[in-house]
């Protein structure tokens, strides 16, 4: 059974470009969440997904921040116009379709932004 | 908002000796997962306890969930170096996500 799958695990972007983070679930999980690490600082919740459904994106910075999880493919974290403090490592982690606390966390993707 | 406090932040103790991690908050939780996280990857998950006062064992691991669901501890017995990583507790709550403590930073030495 393959996990959680992230790519890419580092990327790189220079300050005004976009970053594009990608999340397949585990199979048969329909529930998608990502999290951010910040240097130093622990695990903060972002936003939680199901097929092109926003649930819940209170953890979402409000402005170059979005996340999508359409109906074929992968999740998609987006961060436009990178700035140096969204350097961090950005997971996603998955959940199947019934009624359970527990996720399953990917590897992440690092984020580093020059 | 939810909060979950870890201590200690740091532990450092040598191979074959027991250690406890706590895990509190002033919030009740539906239930608590364990994870442990490994530099450069993701945490992974060693248990989920959703009932009050709840002991579960991973070998030689051992996690309890308090009797009023807003506390926990995760007992290690015998430490070994293959033990060493970031310890973190993380709260669940109706909304589905997550709430992570700051983790503890174990290290075993041989």
């Amino acid at each position: 059974n393959a996990g959680v799958m992230q790519n890419p695990r580092h990327l790189v972007r220079r300050r005004g470009q976009e970053a594009r983070l990608r999340c397949s679930p585990m199979k048969g999980h329909s529930h998608v969440y990502w999290y951010r690490q910040l240097p130093e600082e622990g695990l903060k919740f972002m936003v939680y997904l199901q097929k092109e459904n926003i649930i819940d994106e209170s953890g979402m910075p409000k402005e170059r921040f979005s996340a999508e999880f359409p109906k074929e493919g992968p999740s998609i974290l987006r961060i436009q116009q990178v700035v140096r403090g969204d350097s961090a490592a950005y997971f996603c982690a998955s959940s199947p379709p019934v009624a359970t606390d527990t996720q399953y966390f990917g590897p992440g993707t690092r984020l580093t932004v020059l | 908002t939810q909060l979950l406090e870890q201590s200690p932040q740091f532990l450092s103790i040598q191979e074959g000796e027991n250690l406890t991690v706590y895990c509190n908050s002033s919030s009740v939780f539906s239930s608590l997962q364990w994870y442990r996280q490994e530099p450069g990857e993701g945490p992974v998950l060693l248990v989920t306890v959703v009932t009050g006062g709840e002991v579960k064992k991973l070998k030689r691991l051992t996690f309890q969930f308090g009797d009023a669901r807003k506390d926990s501890s995760l007992h290690i017995t015998a430490a070994q170096p293959g033990d060493t990583g970031l310890y973190l507790c993380a709260g669940g709550g109706s909304a589905r996500q997550l709430t992570f403590g700051s983790g503890t930073q174990l290290t075993v030495l041989p």
